[in-house]
């Protein structure tokens, strides 16, 4: 089935400083794919939705200057933390529509801990 | 808009007990119902699904019915395992804009 494979699953960084997330669909190719964050015992809240070689578009109240969200190719979509903050720290998700009918296919997530 | 609501957890069984997770949903339209399962960390995975009204998904010994007149999607299964133990999204798609809409989540604890 249609597999997405995020990278990297955990990572550790300094205040101020910024974090590249990569989301890749192997394949299959996704037009789409959607950025998640979610805080512990907590739902999945949807940061933006990202489009293959146009500007992703970005949920109310998500900083699109901090998250930044790239989607250059049919099969690679990344979400970068700017300037990190520990308020920042969570589990962040991706996801790509599959055109199977089957909803989306998730990546494995990733831990964010800002220190 | 659309929302779906589903029981608050957590819920705690023993293992083999009988589960049933609610869940209810409003839409304007014919939405697409799915449970997803997360495992502890990591990302969600889909678990059934169903696209429209009486249709049942099933997998894994989960079971959930589309019920129109009730708008709801209730997850159950007749044995649960330790195995089990994950949080369940109750989710919708509807229309063209391809978004999930995600319930709250349900903590699952199976104890041996």
């Amino acid at each position: 089935g249609a597999v997405v494979s995020q990278h990297p699953s955990r990572v550790i960084c300094k205040s101020g400083t910024s974090v590249k997330i990569e989301c890749r669909s192997l394949d299959f190719q996704a037009t789409t794919m959607f950025w998640y964050r979610q805080f512990p015992k907590q739902s999945l809240m949807l940061m933006a939705t990202s489009n293959e070689g146009s500007k992703a578009t970005y949920e109310q109240g998500v900083e699109k200057d901090k998250f930044l969200i790239n989607h250059a190719s049919l099969t690679l979509s990344t979400l970068t933390v700017t300037s990190a903050h520990p308020e920042d720290s969570s589990f962040y998700i991706c996801s790509a529509e599959t055109g199977t009918g089957d909803g989306y296919t998730f990546g494995s997530g990733t831990r964010l801990t800002v220190v | 808009g659309d929302s779906v609501t589903q029981m608050e957890g957590p819920v705690t069984l023993s293992e083999e007990a009988f589960l049933t997770i609610n869940c209810t949903y409003t839409a304007t339209g014919y939405p697409s119902l799915f449970w997803y399962v997360q495992y502890p960390g990591e990302g969600l995975q889909l678990l059934l699904k169903a696209t429209k009204a009486d249709d049942k998904g099933s997998n894994k010994g989960f079971e959930a019915t589309y019920r129109k007149e009730t708008t709801s999607f209730h997850l159950e299964k007749g044995s649960v395992q330790v195995s089990d133990s994950a949080v369940y999204f109750c989710a919708l798609i509807e229309g063209s804009n391809y978004k999930l809409t995600f319930g709250k989540g349900t903590l699952l604890t199976v104890n041996p």
